[in-house]
């Protein structure tokens, strides 16, 4: 079974602060997906990034990265020079490939992100 | 393109009461899914569809029902709604395989059940 742990509940930094979300998974699958999503207080689920299992490049995106290691089975993720705008839950998912075919998510529980100003 | 579409996004019912939420997309997705989403829990998997007049369970089916009568829309009922009910409920879709953007999630559907 799937397993998404964003151990960090909530975190608080100064504006232009750089700040990492934490996400360790686990899973059997040989050939999976992670994903974070950004979920500010409007409350729609904007994508920010999804990883290929076999890619372990990390990924540079503006003001954001992500940092990929099969090994300890992580998928961090990074804002550099935190702004207001980055207030936010952000989740941590895991594809979840189903007999049928249907590859679903699996989420963490989120990490609350509040960037003061 | 209007991408996915929930309604009604505010709902309050009184326990017992019946009601569906209505999930369409336009982006000619096969596969669609319903999520709920509750306070320290994230989203969980209700249930979903592989392709017009499928339906399977997620995590957690029990007290939903759903339809995929149509490619484009895809359907979630409560029969008899329970206080546990009240939630966040996202619809998404994708294509056979993920794409690049993974899914695409509606605006969300904010129910009360009282």
């Amino acid at each position: 079974a799937q397993k998404v742990t964003q151990a960090q509940t909530e975190i608080s930094v100064v504006e232009k602060e750089d700040v990492t979300l934490d996400c360790v998974y686990e899973t059997r699958d040989t050939t999976y997906y992670l994903f974070w999503y950004k979920q500010p207080p409007s409350g729609e689920l904007v994508f920010l990034i999804r990883r290929n299992s076999f890619d372990e490049q990390n990924e540079i995106s503006g003001r954001y990265s992500w940092n990929f290691q099969k090994s300890t089975s992580s998928f961090n993720f990074t804002i550099t020079a935190s702004q207001v705008v980055d207030s936010a839950v952000y989740f941590c998912a895991l594809s979840d490939l189903k007999d049928d075919g249907a590859n679903n998510l699996f989420f963490g529980t989120g990490t609350r992100l509040t960037v003061i100003p | 393109n209007a991408g996915v579409t929930q309604t009604p996004k505010f709902r309050v019912l009184k326990t017992g009461q019946s009601m569906t939420l209505l999930c369409a997309q336009d982006m000619n997705h096969e596969y669609m899914y319903w999520y709920r989403q509750d306070p320290g829990m994230g989203l969980r998997l209700i249930h979903y569809s592989v392709g017009e007049g499928t339906t399977a369970k997620g995590e957690v089916p029990d007290g939903y029902n759903v339809s995929r009568l149509k490619k484009q829309n895809f359907l979630l009922g409560l029969e008899s709604a329970a206080p546990s009910q009240t939630s966040v409920y996202f619809c998404a879709s994708s294509y056979l395989l993920s794409g690049r953007n993974g899914y695409t999630f509606g605006s969300g559907t904010r129910l009360t059940v009282v």
